[in-house]
């Protein structure tokens, strides 16, 4: 089936401009986790949702970072006012949730989104 | 505070030969996940095994098996019988414990870079 989706797959924008990065995660899947990769680094952890909600903002840098899923499917993280140190690769992974853990719980990650502040 | 650390920046094997990718881990919660991702040049961030902290044996899928020392707290990735399409980065990552009724986010090492070679 159709895995994790991300576009764009790459934006380059300018200092001080707003973007939007969108995530379609998996069918059926009720958690949805973003996470910000720089270069030559494993990914950190951004926000996550259960369905709608989101559950954990906290390693959201600042509040030019912000990120909804109103629906409970796709999601979309925007930053405002970009700065050049927010280039960097930014990952959508979702999982099926189950509280007792498992392999259910196994994060799918996108291709990612690079973005690049000039 | 949890903590992953992967001390091989990079690793040599010769294809058909074994290797072992280091992961240590640090949290004084008795639950936990570990998790191992591949990221090939293409980016992708791609899902190889998982090992659950009351999990009594050691978890295999493949070629892929995590030598699992709970009292050294270590999680490591062994590859049998390289391909040279297991070139690539490594990342060791560990689940934090459930809050709320549910798990959340993954902490990741710094990755290790494999290069296989005919």
């Amino acid at each position: 089936g159709a895995g994790v989706s991300q576009s764009p797959r790459y934006k380059v924008t300018k200092r001080g401009q707003d973007v939007a990065l969108r995530c379609d995660p998996i069918s059926g899947h009720v958690s949805l986790y973003w996470y910000r990769q720089a270069l030559g680094q494993g990914p950190e952890f951004l926000t996550y949702f259960n369905y709608e909600a989101q559950q954990d903002k906290s390693g959201l840098p600042n509040d030019r970072f912000s990120a909804e899923r109103p629906e409970g499917s796709i999601s979309t993280l925007t930053i405002q006012r970009t700065e050049q140190r927010d280039s960097a690769m930014y990952r959508c992974a979702s999982s099926l949730r189950l509280d007792r853990g498992g392999h259910t719980d196994t994060q799918y990650f996108g291709p990612g989104t690079r973005l690049t502040v000039l | 505070a949890q903590k992953i650390t992967q001390t091989q920046p990079g690793m040599f094997v010769q294809e058909k030969e074994a290797v072992t990718l280091d992961c240590t881990y640090d949290t004084s919660d008795p639950s936990y996940g570990l998790f191992w991702y591949k990221q090939p040049s293409s980016g992708e961030m791609i899902f190889l095994i998982y090992q659950g902290s009351y999990d009594q044996q050691n978890a295999t899928e493949g070629r892929y098996s995590l030598n699992f020392q709970k009292a050294r707290k270590s999680a490591n990735l062994v590859i049998s019988a390289s391909q040279l399409g297991d070139s690539a980065m490594y990342f060791c990552a560990m689940r934090e414990p459930a809050r709320a009724g549910g798990y959340n986010k993954l902490i990741f090492g710094a990755g290790t870079r494999l290069a296989v070679h005919p």
